[in-house]
């Protein structure tokens, strides 16, 4: 069965500072990966997604992640974190089943 | 225009109450989804339609009854409302399994 295990509930980094959120993930078929954020009070809006091919792929703001197979992991960066990410963060799998499963979120703090 | 849209956005209700939650999307996706986000921001699939037809039913209490009048639609009734159907209720649409699942922007349900 698959699952989403991301490392660390809350982060907190400086703004301007690398932000890097961890995602680790277990699938017994090729996976579908994503990252999504949510605002306070929105919905979820996707940031990237991995399927196939490139196994690093950019989103928007400024986000990318890199797929790694070896390691299973699907680790979030950003080289310059600014206020306005200050969001929580969800990696997610798709299942066979055509079901998005997500791990616990990641609140990212940012400060001056 | 908005892809998903939810009503109410927000639903303060007694135990004990029937109410439902409606949601649309206008993406011209195959498939639609509930999801149940508890105060802690976990985020747990209820269930998932395709094309009007019930795939994913993840062992919630029978008082949930989803309805699917066409694939645009995709509303969720819930019988007797309890204190622990307290939550964020978001509706979702994908266009097949290796694409993005789109959100809407959520219902907060606070039963009293």
């Amino acid at each position: 069965a698959q699952s989403v295990t991301q490392l660390g509930s809350h982060v907190s980094v400086s703004e301007g500072a690398l932000v890097l959120l961890r995602c680790n993930y277990s699938s017994s078929v090729p996976p579908y990966l994503f990252w999504y954020v949510q605002y306070p009070n929105q919905g979820l809006q996707l940031l990237l997604k991995y399927t196939t091919g490139a196994t690093l792929v950019k989103g928007i703001n400024g986000f990318e992640a890199e797929f790694k197979k070896s390691e299973t992991s699907f680790h979030l960066t950003k080289p310059s974190a600014h206020m306005s990410d200050a969001a929580e963060y969800f990696c997610a799998v798709r299942t066979e089943h055509n079901k998005l499963i997500f791990g616990a979120g990641t609140r990212l703090a940012v400060h001056p | 225009d908005t892809a998903v849209s939810q009503t109410p956005k927000y639903l303060v209700t007694q135990m004990g109450n029937d109410k439902s939650i409606k949601c649309e999307q206008n993406l011209g996706h195959d498939t639609m989804y509930w999801y149940k986000q508890d105060s802690k921001k976990f985020l747990k699939i209820m269930f998932s339609y395709n094309n009007k037809e019930l795939i994913i039913n993840e062992t919630v209490p029978n008082r949930f009854s989803p309805k699917s009048p066409d694939k645009a639609h995709l509303n969720l009734h819930i019988n007797s409302l309890e204190l622990g159907d307290s939550a964020v209720y978001f509706c979702a649409s994908t266009a097949g399994p290796n694409t993005e699942a789109f959100f809407g922007q959520g219902t907060r349900l606070t039963v009293v």
